[in-house]
């Protein structure tokens, strides 16, 4: 049972470079979610999809993209990184709503901007 | 402002005694309140969720209780393991279906043998 699959685990890139972080999840949730969690600060939500083909924006989507061509992928894009866009990014699943049910978490991808 | 805030921040027990963990929220209109268990290099797992009209969820050794009059929630850990050692984190939900979820900061346990 693989749930939600991250990819890389870790990377390290040089600011100004571009980056896609990937998410696949097997359980054929309608919403998926990428978070970013800073020491110190709770997990703040960068975008969102309630269902393929749509998307939002969360609380800090600046410097972010997403896409959502269908239920099990959503990738995240840096599109320029910056090194404030180090961080750990969590990619997140549930079944309806987010305040409907549970919410699964995959493993994190490191991510370092130097 | 929609916020939550732990306590402690910090907090070291050893094997096998009972712990307490707080959240108060602001979070409005308050939808749920969550409770997740995260280990050191992992992804948040669930523990509890509970609406606004439950007072108390179980799974094991971890009891919540929720009082949505005062906005309160505590995780209670009873007999605790050294693998409780972890972060845990209250996250209390706004709005209707499609609302938002509020992170608070976490409380880092330490459980010593």
């Amino acid at each position: 049972i693989a749930g939600i699959t991250q990819a890389p685990t870790s990377q390290i890139l040089a600011a100004g470079r571009r980056m896609t972080l990937r998410c696949t999840q097997d359980m054929r949730h309608n919403a998926m979610y990428w978070y970013r969690q800073d020491l110190g600060l709770g997990l703040r939500l960068i975008h969102y999809s309630n269902t393929a083909g749509t998307t939002g924006k969360g609380e800090v989507p600046d410097g972010y993209s997403v896409s959502r061509a269908n239920t099990d992928d959503f990738p995240l894009t840096l599109a320029s990184a910056v090194p404030s866009q180090t961080s750990v990014y969590f990619c997140a699943s549930s079944g309806e709503g987010v305040n409907t049910g549970e919410l699964f978490f995959g493993e994190g991808s490191r991510l370092t901007v130097l | 402002k929609n916020q939550v805030e732990q306590s402690p921040q910090s907090l070291i027990i050893l094997e096998g005694k009972n712990c307490t963990l707080q959240c108060n929220y602001t979070v409005s209109p308050f939808s749920n309140l969550r409770w997740y268990k995260q280990d050191t290099g992992r992804g948040p797992v669930s523990l509890t969720i509970m609406t606004f009209s439950e007072n108390t969820k179980s799974n094991g050794r971890y009891t919540a209780t929720l009082d949505a009059d005062t906005k309160q929630s505590s995780l209670h850990i009873t007999a605790s393991q050294l693998s409780d050692s972890a972060s845990y984190i209250c996250v209390a939900g706004r709005g209707s279906t499609l609302g938002r979820l509020y992170f608070g900061r976490g409380t880092q346990l330490t459980v010593w043998p």
